[in-house]
């Protein structure tokens, strides 16, 4: 298996463009989360998925944050408008169980630079 | 409120030696706690894995203990190399929820 694959690797747009990070989990792994990663705040979950269902997304910061993962291989979240503050490292995870009994497969990660 | 709390101050080691890292938490009933290494650039890795009703797990040069009466983990590596220089996260999965909450990291320098 590839592992987790995220794409872009790195994305600089600017101020209220909109932005897509896009994710593709690990075969078989019915958990997939969202985290971001800032020298600040650390890795914060932003929202998790459980059979391509939104369980809790109560780490979504304003509404100009959205995830959707319309089918197991596949996953997005969108920044619309974006802003300077959203800089940050994405990273995508994907696990067979929620609370990682095997640890969370994490991708390589997207690094947005909003200017 | 939850809290999860690592050494933020870089923590340097001869290499040979072996290297401590702490993880205090407060407000947790957690269900298991993992640690993960974390190289520049990369994605954290899953290193290890203890539950909460294990004191000791090891594997290869790694050891990690776990006091759920203290609220602390310890996570050592023996034989330290410079290859082990990253950051460590530990990472809670509370029992009632389906989700891990990490620590801010720390990191760890192996000097030659």
């Amino acid at each position: 298996d590839a592992g987790v694959i995220q794409s872009p690797r790195h994305e600089v747009t600017e101020m209220g463009q909109e932005v897509t990070l896009r994710c593709k989990p690990i075969s078989g792994h019915d958990y997939l989360f969202w985290y971001r990663q800032t020298m600040m705040r650390g890795l914060e979950l932003l929202i998790y998925f459980n059979n391509n269902v939104p369980i809790d997304d109560s780490g979504m910061p304003e509404d100009r944050f959205s995830a959707k993962m319309p089918n197991a291989s596949f996953s997005t979240l969108k920044i619309q408008p974006s802003e300077p503050r959203d800089s940050a490292v994405y990273f995508c995870a994907s696990s067979p169980t929620g609370q990682g009994l095997h640890g969370y497969t994490f991708g390589s990660g997207t690094r947005l630079t909003v200017v | 409120s939850q809290k999860i709390e690592q050494n933020s101050e870089a923590l340097n080691i001869q290499e040979g030696k072996t290297a401590t890292l702490t993880c205090n938490y407060t407000n947790y009933s957690p269900a298991y706690l993992q640690w993960y290494r974390q190289d520049p650039g990369r994605g954290p890795v899953f290193l290890l894995l203890i539950r909460e009703n294990e004191k000791e797990k090891r594997k290869e040069r790694l050891k990690v203990t776990f006091d759920t009466t203290l609220k602390q983990s310890l996570f050592h590596i023996t034989a330290s190399q410079p290859a082990d220089s990253a950051t460590y996260l530990c990472a809670l999965a509370d029992s009632s929820a389906s989700k891990i909450i990490f620590g801010s990291g720390t990191r760890l320098s192996i000097r030659p």
